[in-house]
């Protein structure tokens, strides 16, 4: 399966505690990009990479997360001091280096806080 | 800021006839319209997209039309399954930011 793949699907940890989650794109993918999806809700951008460079962040995106693409292939995504508000489905999407290129997304990682 | 605004939330209709999903978008800047399908547990998969230089896109049974002027985009499905039964979400993206904003999803039944 050549997809955008993430790990771990489901991940429960208890309040305060950090979680770090890892995405591989797909091989030809310059661009890297991670949403958080709540229940009812369409996915909302949280920040993007081309190749390694972190070129925008949402305002969602507080200091208590981080996210890295050292060598401009996979991506992780850290969640500091986890809140109950952090709960959440994180979604990845890769897409080609060009402007208006379709984004493939990942099956998830689920995130229960406790 | 961005925004893109999303109707009906709920649709049902009888198989075989249409389904209409109706999106509004803020930014003028956008010039870039996927369609995604997310079924119970799953990803979000594109099933059709629409950039701005196009009025109208057809694939099989689906059809994205695009009213620049009036910032109005809409997916048409006809001759429904009950396999086309899943939420869709419309989204934008401007070349500028290069990020997309979804709306806020329409969970669609088909109803034997």
């Amino acid at each position: 399966d050549t997809g955008v793949s993430q790990d771990p699907r489901h991940k429960i940890t208890k309040r305060g505690q950090n979680v770090t989650f890892r995405c591989d794109p797909i091989s030809e993918h310059n661009r890297l990009y991670w949403y958080r999806q709540t229940l009812g809700q369409g996915p909302e951008f949280l920040t993007y990479f081309q190749n390694e460079a972190q070129l925008e962040k949402s305002r969602l995106l507080s200091d208590r997360f981080s996210a890295e693409r050292p060598k401009g292939s996979f991506s992780t995504l850290e969640i500091q001091r986890t809140e109950q508000g952090d709960s959440a489905m994180y979604l990845c999407a890769s897409s080609l280096e060009y402007s208006n290129q379709p984004q493939h997304f990942g099956d998830g990682t689920r995130l229960s806080i406790l | 800021g961005e925004n893109v605004e999303q109707h009906p939330s709920t649709l049902s209709v009888q198989e075989g006839d249409s389904a209409v999903i109706k999106c509004t978008y803020s930014d003028s800047a956008s010039n870039y319209f996927p369609w995604y399908k997310q079924e119970l547990g799953k990803r979000p998969q594109l099933i059709i997209d629409i950039r701005s230089n196009v009025g109208e896109k057809k694939d099989q049974r689906i059809a994205v039309t695009l009213n620049k002027t009036a910032k109005h985009f809409s997916l048409h499905i006809t001759e429904t399954q009950p396999e086309d039964s899943a939420v869709y979400f419309c989204a934008a993206e401007s070349s500028s930011a290069s990020k997309i904003i979804f709306g806020s999803g329409t969970r669609l039944s088909i109803r034997p």
